[in-house]
């Protein structure tokens, strides 16, 4: 039973490059959420999904745009990198609103 | 904004002594949850207590919830070398799907 699993672990990406870090989860959970880890910061929501074919913005959602076609999985995708993005970034999921939520190991993203 | 807020930011303690951490939030709550995380690792559950709870344990955590306070305090008690971690709280405002995170404590215990 893997959990949460995020792709990749870590990545370095240049000013105005493109990615995607994916998110997999094999527990059948319906929300899935995306975060972001700063020093000092705390977690902060970037954007969530509340089941297949939604999502919804967080709190800091500019630069990011994320895709739920598959319940087991949550995109988040980077269109043009900025060193603002330079993060940790964390992904989780729940069985119901209001539940723990199951996180990813992270993935270490740094923009140059 | 963050909705919750952990203080203090960082504690260093002696093995064996409990170790308390407080968390305020802003706005009305559905639940508060308590997540450890260990350095460079992702964080981990320890604790869920409903907005009708006053208290809840798990082994050797106590979590404590003051709606009228709006503040939550973690206790762990008889503290272990392997409690060393960061400690959150996370809060779900009240109509919504999300929890925010607090900026955590940092808890060192010394062996």
């Amino acid at each position: 039973n893997a959990g949460v699993t995020q792709t990749p672990k870590f990545r370095v990406l240049k000013t105005g490059q493109s990615m995607t870090l994916l998110c997999a989860q094999d527990m059948n959970h319906e929300y899935m959420y995306w975060y972001r880890q700063d020093p000092g910061m705390g977690l902060r929501l970037i954007h969530y999904s509340v089941g297949e074919g939604t999502t919804a913005k967080g709190e800091v959602p500019d630069g990011y745009n994320v895709s739920r076609l598959k319940k087991q999985n949550f995109l988040l995708g980077l269109e043009s990198a900025a060193p603002s993005q330079t993060s940790v970034y964390f992904c989780a999921s729940s069985y119901l609103a209001g539940r723990g939520y199951t996180f990813g190991s992270g993935t270490r993203l740094t923009v140059v | 904004s963050q909705q919750g807020e952990e203080d203090p930011q960082a504690l260093s303690i002696q093995e064996g002594e409990n170790a308390t951490m407080n968390c305020s939030y802003k706005t009305s709550i559905n639940n508060l949850q308590w997540y450890r995380q260990n350095s460079g690792r992702g964080l981990v559950h320890l604790i869920l207590i409903r907005s009708n709870e006053r208290e809840k344990h798990s082994g050797r955590l106590r979590v404590t919830l003051d709606t009228s306070k709006k503040s939550s305090s973690l206790l762990i008690t008889a503290s272990r070398a392997a409690d060393t971690a960061s400690y959150f709280c996370a809060t779900d405002a009240s109509g919504t799907y999300k929890y925010i995170f607090g900026t955590g404590t940092r808890l060192k215990v010394l062996a």
